[in-house]
Formats: structure tokens, C-alpha cells, sequence
């Protein structure tokens, strides 16, 4: 079955530290996308890849680092940097980035940090 | 600026009642149109979708959508809800702009389907 597996479902982590969320795909989808998910504000898109070694901030890349090294894969680091880590992190792809295209997602990392 | 407002934030509903989840965004431009359902601690899948053509888009699940570009809406409904319908919906807005295109999505309405 094709699909996005994000791993682990829940992490733990101490303030300072850095996190890193896997995000695989076995779709053939070039674009990738990570977002953040907090309660009553829906989905803001963090870092975005269009195609292998490429990869582009979307509205709140501060804090966060990403790398694109595999077409089927597109982790995202939560740095100490990050004023507010804990949160539900969605991981997605798309065909071709489009905007017509709809996106795929796994399902979910929540993050916490105490 | 583009935005995507979702009139409800919360919208209870007894089974086998009709719903209708509303949906209004703000573009000058054309868009596309989607909406997606979350279950709980899960991802996203999408329902329905509307690029161009007639107006009101099937989509999984028995629900329904319909473009009302005058309007700037794209409401959801579903004539006769179930149980199993509990969940997050969100609506989302893509649209082309300088350098690509954006997709946002509102907040999110959360159906809680009571027997």
C-alpha cells in the first residue's frame, strides 16, 4: 500500500534539545510539505520541497530545519531555537507542487516539550 | 492578503440530521477549492475538491460541496449525517500568485455528530 508513515506517533523531549521527525513517502510524489497543527488555528505550512535538494521556508520556518536527500524522504528538525515546540506536526506530499493538485498526509507527530 | 474563514468553529449535530460546515475565503484571483476531513490524532484525507467546471462537487462519503464564486463560499453538506462523520473538516484555498501558488487552509470546524 502507498502511503506516508510518519514516525514516532508521540515524542517527548526537554527544552533545549534538538528533535528530529521522519517523514517517509512511497508515493513517487516530488513535492513535500511539513506543517504545523495548534488548536483553533488550523494547518500553517513550516518548510516546503519542491524536488530532491531543494527546499523552501513557508510562513514559519524559524526554529525549524529541513533536508531533502531522497525523493522519498523530507525530515524536519525542531531546533532549541523554537519558542513553542509542542505541537501536532503533519507531514504531506503532492504530485507535482500545484496548485490544483491535492496533498497526501501522514498521520502526524505530536511533539512534546517540557 | 488571502484568508480562508471557517463560520464555525464547532458545529453539533444529531445523527441522521442534514449538516452544512461554512466555508468563505477572500482572492481576487481564481482558486481551487478543497476540503479535507481529520479523525482524530490523524492525518488529513480529502473529500472533495473543486478546480473549475459545474459548481457543486461529490466528493467521499456522501458529502457534497457547492462553488459560489459571487459568494466567495464553498459550504459543505452532507444530507443525512452518521456517527462515524465525527471529525475535524477543514477547508483549504489554492491559488496561483508571484514566484508559484499558496494553499491555506482555515481553521477548522469540528462535527460532533451526538445519537
Amino acid at each position: 500500500d502507498g502511503g506516508i508513515t510518519q514516525s514516532p506517533k508521540y515524542l517527548f523531549r526537554k527544552e533545549g534539545q534538538n528533535v528530529t521527525l521522519s517523514c517517509e513517502q512511497n508515493l513517487n510524489h516530488d513535492a513535500m510539505y511539513w506543517y504545523r497543527q495548534d488548536p483553533g488555528q488550523g494547518l500553517r505550512l513550516i518548510y516546503y520541497s519542491q524536488i530532491v535538494n531543494d527546499f523552501q521556508k513557508g510562513d514559519i520556518a524559524e526554529g525549524y530545519s529541513v533536508s531533502r536527500e531522497k525523493k522519498e524522504s523530507f525530515p524536519l528538525t525542531v531546533t532549541s531555537a523554537q519558542k513553542n515546540p509542542t505541537a501536532f506536526y503533519l507531514c504531506a506530499s503532492s504530485t507535482r507542487d500545484r496548485a490544483e493538485n491535492e496533498q497526501y498526509f501522514g498521520p502526524g507527530t505530536r511533539l512534546t516539550v517540557t | 492578503a488571502q484568508s480562508v474563514t471557517q463560520l464555525d468553529s464547532q458545529v453539533p449535530v444529531f445523527e441522521e440530521a442534514p449538516v452544512e460546515l461554512r466555508c468563505n475565503y477572500s482572492s481576487s484571483v481564481s482558486v481551487y477549492l478543497f476540503w479535507y476531513v481529520q479523525y482524530p490524532n490523524q492525518g488529513l484525507q480529502l473529500l472533495l475538491k473543486y478546480l473549475s467546471g459545474s459548481t457543486l462537487v461529490k466528493g467521499i462519503n456522501g458529502f457534497e460541496a457547492e462553488f459560489n464564486k459571487s459568494q466567495t463560499s464553498f459550504h459543505l453538506r452532507k444530507p443525512s449525517v452518521h456517527i462515524s462523520d465525527t471529525a475535524e473538516y477543514f477547508c483549504a484555498v489554492s491559488k496561483f500568485n508571484t514566484g508559484g501558488f499558496k494553499t491555506i487552509f482555515g481553521a477548522g470546524t469540528r462535527l460532533f455528530v451526538k445519537a
